[in-house]
């Protein structure tokens, strides 16, 4: 079985801040791991994905997360955090199974300060 | 190119009334599947379908049908609506031959239960 840990439901940051959300995981087999966002509203949009092909994975929005295996970790950053990234992220896990249901976090929202 | 079609977008129920939440894709995807999305947890895996005619249970299906006669619609019903089934409801579709490929989105359907 697989499980998403995101550390900290709320993050605030001020405009031009780093952005880092934290993300942990757990798996028996190497996973494919996701980040989701979510505006108000909406539904989710996929930020980027790991598949094993590289650590570092480059998103959209400037958005990018590191794959470490030994920290069993995939947190997301961004150098410069815009008015615009205000939402909820959510981190997410899937084995590559027929199933192909995804685990998720609980959800990070990010506020952003002018 | 609608993608993922939810409908309808807000729906309010009294316990016990039964409803269909609807859900079609025009991405000729074969994984369809439904998500609740309650706050502080996440999403939860409800149902999920790898074909016309084949159904299985995600994580919390009380209270919920499917079943998948076409490619396109994947319908969810509830019998007896609870007022623990109040949360937003997404249905995700997935792509198959690709590994890792991610799950798509719709916007969701707000479900209250008075």
């Amino acid at each position: 079985a697989q499980s998403v840990t995101q550390l900290g439901s709320h993050v605030s940051v001020s405009e031009g801040a780093l952005v880092l959300l934290r993300c942990n995981y757990s798996s028996s087999v190497p996973p494919y791991l996701f980040w989701y966002v979510q505006y108000p509203n909406q539904g989710l949009q996929l930020l980027l994905k790991y598949t094993s092909a590289a650590t570092l994975v480059k998103g959209i929005n400037g958005f990018e997360a590191e794959f470490k295996k030994s920290e069993t970790s995939f947190h997301l950053t961004k150098p410069s955090a815009h008015m615009s990234d205000a939402a909820e992220y959510f981190c997410a896990v899937r084995l590559d199974t027929g199933r192909r249901a995804l685990t998720f976090g609980s959800g990070t929202r990010l506020q952003v300060q002018p | 190119n609608a993608g993922v079609t939810q409908t309808p977008k807000f729906q309010v129920l009294k316990t016990g009334q039964s409803m269909t939440l609807q859900c079609a894709q025009d991405m000729n995807h074969e994984y369809m599947s439904w998500y609740r999305q309650d706050p502080g947890m996440g999403l939860r895996l409800i149902h999920y379908s790898v074909g016309a005619g084949i159904t299985d249970q995600g994580e919390v299906p009380n209270g919920y049908n499917v079943s998948r006669s076409t490619t396109e619609d994947f319908p969810l019903r509830l019998l007896s609506a609870a007022p623990s089934q109040t949360s937003v409801y997404f249905c995700a579709t997935g792509g198959q031959g690709v590994r890792g490929a991610p799950l798509h989105f719709g916007n969701g359907t707000r479900l209250t239960v008075t």
